[in-house]
């Protein structure tokens, strides 16, 4: 059973600090997603990673994928307060389906 | 540009009543999805849908039950509502192999 778990599940950060958010696996998977949502509102997908060494970038965002390891990252460079808000990262569990594992999210807090 | 519609976005209900949370999509996608998601937590896959007259259970499916006889439409069903099912759920779509795209979710308490 395809397991995903999320590291820290709160962060509290200051304005331009950088920092990263691990995302772990338990099983082989193709895909892994992450996923932004702000508080009281639905899920925006931010990146699909589809291979090993995959890298993503978006603004002050990067996710990375190692298949090996069963580890993403997403890193935050220089953060603001526009990016608070929680980080989902999912998982496809296979079989050609698209259902997607989630973790339990990190909840991203940007003071000035 | 509608995208994936929920309704109703909040509903009271009292323990032992019934619901039909609507879900609808107008991108013609085949995959559709029920995720519950309860507070400070993430989302848990109740029931998918492959395609028009195709279900299967996701990791929660107890207490809940699915149909899905046109691609755009997939409701679900609670019967005898019960305190633990006090939840956001989000129906969600996509094409295969592509990000899922979330409806704005209904909030559902159980009293």
């Amino acid at each position: 059973e395809l397991k995903v778990e999320q590291n820290p599940l709160f962060l509290s950060m200051q304005e331009g600090k950088n920092y990263t958010i691990y995302c772990n696996y338990s099983t082989t998977s193709d895909r892994l997603y992450w996923y932004r949502q702000d508080p009281g509102k639905s899920l925006e997908s931010l990146f699909v990673l589809l291979s090993n060494g995959a890298v993503k970038q978006e603004g002050r965002l990067m996710a990375s994928l190692d298949t090996k390891a069963r580890l993403s990252t997403l890193h935050i460079t220089a953060a603001v307060h526009d990016l608070s808000a929680t980080y989902f990262c999912a998982v496809d569990s296979g079989g050609a389906t698209n259902k997607l594992i989630f973790g339990t999210g990190t909840l991203l807090a940007v003071q000035p | 540009n509608a995208g994936v519609t929920q309704t109703p976005k909040f509903r009271i209900l009292k323990i032992g009543q019934s619901m039909t949370l609507q879900c609808t999509q107008d991108m013609n996608h085949n995959y559709m999805y029920w995720y519950r998601q309860d507070p400070g937590m993430g989302l848990k896959l109740i029931y998918y849908s492959v395609g028009a007259g195709i279900t299967d259970k996701g990791e929660v499916p107890n207490g809940y039950n699915v149909s899905r006889s046109t691609t755009e439409d997939f409701p679900l069903r609670l019967e005898l509502a019960a305190p633990s099912q006090t939840s956001v759920y989000f129906c969600a779509s996509s094409a295969g192999n592509s990000p899922l795209h979330f409806g704005n979710g209904t909030r559902l308490t159980v009293t």
